[in-house]
């Protein structure tokens, strides 16, 4: 079974870089047809898709926040990372990290828990 | 990007009532419609995918239909664990998109 978990800081400074890793347990980061996303949820909001990259390090972003974004992959480590710079409040928000499933259908079949992450000086 | 349209936002029903969420998309996405059900506090959970197959361990009293722009999920029997929120997301554009939510209170 899959699970994917979260990490990182939970407050990051204004203007400065947020920096988030996933780890993926139970399968393999490199299984074809699987692209691992993150995706965001402001306080009391509706979830909004980030990005996601291949294990080939193949990536798309959402065209709103591709100028500050950074996906990146480590297959050694199965991890995947987001980097997100010049930060504002705007962008305090829990961050999950998903599993886009292999089927052209594209769904997300497995979540990470969530990490909260916090913009203020 | 494409948009997707829930409605309504919120519900208030009784267990054992049927319940229908509507999810519209500003065009065509043929079955690349997807819901997901979220819990206060939770990762959000794959419900239904393609626009009615069922997730591996999800009840049968959820149902989906639609194609084109206009889909539904619909609860046969809202039971108590079925109070939440439900959002549909789009994957015809390679640019994935979610719905607003609608959540499911209690009456």
């Amino acid at each position: 079974q899959v699970q994917l978990q979260e990490s990182g800081p939970g407050l990051v400074k204004p203007s400065q870089t947020l920096s988030l890793t996933c780890t993926v347990s139970g399968g393999s980061i490199s299984s074809d047809g699987h692209y691992w996303s993150w995706i965001r949820q402001h306080p009391g909001k509706g979830l909004e898709w980030i990005g996601y990259i291949y294990y080939s390090g193949s990536t798309y972003y959402n065209p709103s926040l591709k100028s500050r974004l950074t996906i990146s992959v480590d297959t050694s480590n199965s991890q995947f990372s987001l980097k997100l710079t010049s930060v504002t409040a705007a962008d305090s928000a829990v961050y999950f990290c998903a599993r886009r499933s292999q089927s052209i259908l594209s769904y997300l079949d497995v979540w990470g828990q969530g990490t909260t992450v916090t913009v203020s000086s | 990007d494409i948009q997707m349209t829930q409605s309504p936002s919120s519900l208030s029903a009784s267990v054992g009532d049927r319940v229908t969420i509507t999810c519209r998309a500003s065009q065509s996405i043929s079955s690349y419609l997807h819901w997901y059900q979220q819990k206060p506090g939770k990762a959000p959970k794959l419900l239904m995918f393609g626009t009615s197959s069922l997730q591996s361990g999800v009840p049968s009293r959820f149902s989906g239909s639609g194609s084109g722009t206009e889909f539904t999920l619909t609860i046969s029997s809202l039971q108590p664990e079925d109070f939440a929120t439900y959002y549909c997301q789009q994957s015809y554009s390679s640019a994935l998109t979610f719905g607003g939510g609608t959540t499911v209170e209690i009456k």
